[in-house]
């Protein structure tokens, strides 16, 4: 069974940065082909990519919020890292982790909600 | 930046068949995946690569795509069919960055 786990903070200060953690089971970020991204949704709004990590270490970013983006993974913890930094009160969101295997998300984890406010 | 266009709101009755629609200048290059999303919940995969339904999902729901436009059809909706649904591709290839539609809230009454 795959399942995925967002855990991170739940409030940040603007102009902080935001860790997040992806932790899942049931696959492997070692396999050929496996990725894993992070996708969020502000209140009330559509879902927005972010990034994907590659089972090659390969990654990529949204356009928009490259710069302030780093995805990595722990392929031994079973776990991918996304840091965004520059924390802004429109940056208040659910974000969610997916498996994407060839780059479309099948499985996602349930999400958590990070609000930005001083 | 890429797009992805879709309509804002589809309405069906009980029954009938909903079609979504999605544009996109690089679908004919790149697969469209589909994902439903009841309120409070995480997206759900409905469609991957086009037209293929992963298992679980209701034989009601199909893809297509032809030329820039990838559709999602509902075969005899649902009232449980009700959510938005979300398209999503990458940009053309040689590039990997992901992209949503703006999503389609579908109305079963």
């Amino acid at each position: 069974q795959v399942t995925l786990r967002e855990s991170g903070p739940a409030l940040v200060k603007p102009t902080q940065t935001l860790t997040l953690t992806c932790t899942f089971s049931g696959f492997s970020l070692s396999t050929s082909g496996m990725c894993v991204s992070w996708i969020r949704q502000p209140p009330g709004k559509a879902l927005e990519w972010l990034a994907r990590i590659d089972w090659s270490d390969d990654k990529y970013y949204s356009t928009s919020l490259k710069t302030r983006l780093t995805i990595s993974k722990d392929t031994s913890k079973n776990q991918v890292v996304l840091t965004m930094t520059n924390m802004d009160p429109e940056d208040t969101a659910t974000y969610f982790c997916a498996r994407a295997p060839r780059g479309g998300m099948d499985v996602w984890g349930q999400g958590t909600t990070v609000t930005v406010s001083s | 930046s890429y797009e992805l266009t879709q309509p804002p709101s589809v309405s069906v009755s009980p029954g009938q068949t909903a079609r979504i629609t999605c544009s996109g200048d690089a679908l004919p290059k790149r697969y469209a995946y589909w994902y439903q999303q009841k309120s409070g919940q995480a997206p759900v995969l409905v469609i991957y690569e086009d037209s293929k339904r992963p298992s679980g999902i209701p034989e009601r729901f199909s893809g297509s795509s032809s030329g820039t436009k990838a559709t999602l059809t509902i075969s005899g909706a649902q009232v449980e069919d009700e959510a938005d649904y979300y398209c999503f591709s990458t940009e053309s290839i040689g590039y990997h960055r992901g992209v949503f539609g703006g999503g389609t809230k579908v109305t079963v009454l």
